[in-house]
């Protein structure tokens, strides 16, 4: 079954920028969406078809994907940015998400 | 669209796990999307449990086996989950989605509801 890697731990301290990433076998070929879940809440839907962010969605959050790395940036990075994050693909008709990585604001 | 799941908070061990996600704001029979349900173990990440088409075709994790099964009533506007044969490891927080499908995100969350598995 196809998985999507992800570092359990990511720090960052406020206003640098956060890097995020998530790994698969040719993920570069693939769609890859990514998800915000602060505790207690349901995810959030941050950027979608790699590097497309929906119109409320913060310009600080972007998106890159190629060869076997996904990557989530949050440029100027907020306290109210910590939170769990998740890469996620739907491929083959089966949805696959990534571990989740938690960003620590420092 | 708002998504809303319902059904037993506390689940036997062996017994079958059921819920119910009602949609309101839009149509369940609306062909741009899949319906989804996730759950996520506390202080877990996300685990697609399945998909299911307003046709009713389905797509399940294969992780879960034969044990899920998912179907549609689009007269009420809501979708369903089975899990059976449930242990203490199907005790997590179960949410429903929607999954748009040319675009392959899911953009619509419910809240979640708790499932606990235990006698």
């Amino acid at each position: 079954s196809y998985e999507l890697t992800q570092p359990p731990s990511v720090s960052v301290s406020p206003g640098q920028t956060a890097s995020i990433t998530c790994s698969g076998h040719k993920l570069g070929d693939k769609y890859v969406s990514w998800y915000q879940q602060r505790p207690g809440q349901s995810p959030v839907l941050l950027i979608y078809q790699d590097s497309r962010r929906p119109s409320r969605i913060p310009e600080r959050f972007s998106g890159s994907n190629s060869g076997n790395t996904a990557t989530l940036t949050i440029s100027g990075t907020q306290a109210m940015d910590e939170a769990d994050y998740y890469c996620q693909e739907w491929d083959n008709s089966f949805v696959v998400f990534g571990g989740g990585t938690k960003l620590t604001v420092l | 669209v708002q998504l809303q799941e319902s059904g037993p908070g506390l689940v036997k061990p062996s017994q079958t796990l059921s819920l119910t996600c009602s949609v309101s704001g839009g149509s369940i029979d609306n062909g741009d999307y899949y319906w989804s349900w996730i759950r996520q173990p506390s202080g877990k990440g996300l685990e697609w449990i399945g998909n299911i088409y307003y046709n009713g075709s389905t797509d399940y994790n294969p992780s879960l086996g034969s044990r899920v099964s998912m179907s549609v009533d689009t007269s009420k506007n809501q979708f369903s989950l089975k899990l059976s044969s449930v242990t203490a490891a199907d005790t997590a927080m179960y949410y429903c989605a929607t999954l748009v499908i040319i675009t392959k995100l899911f953009d619509y969350w419910g809240q979640g509801t708790l499932v606990t598995v235990s006698s």
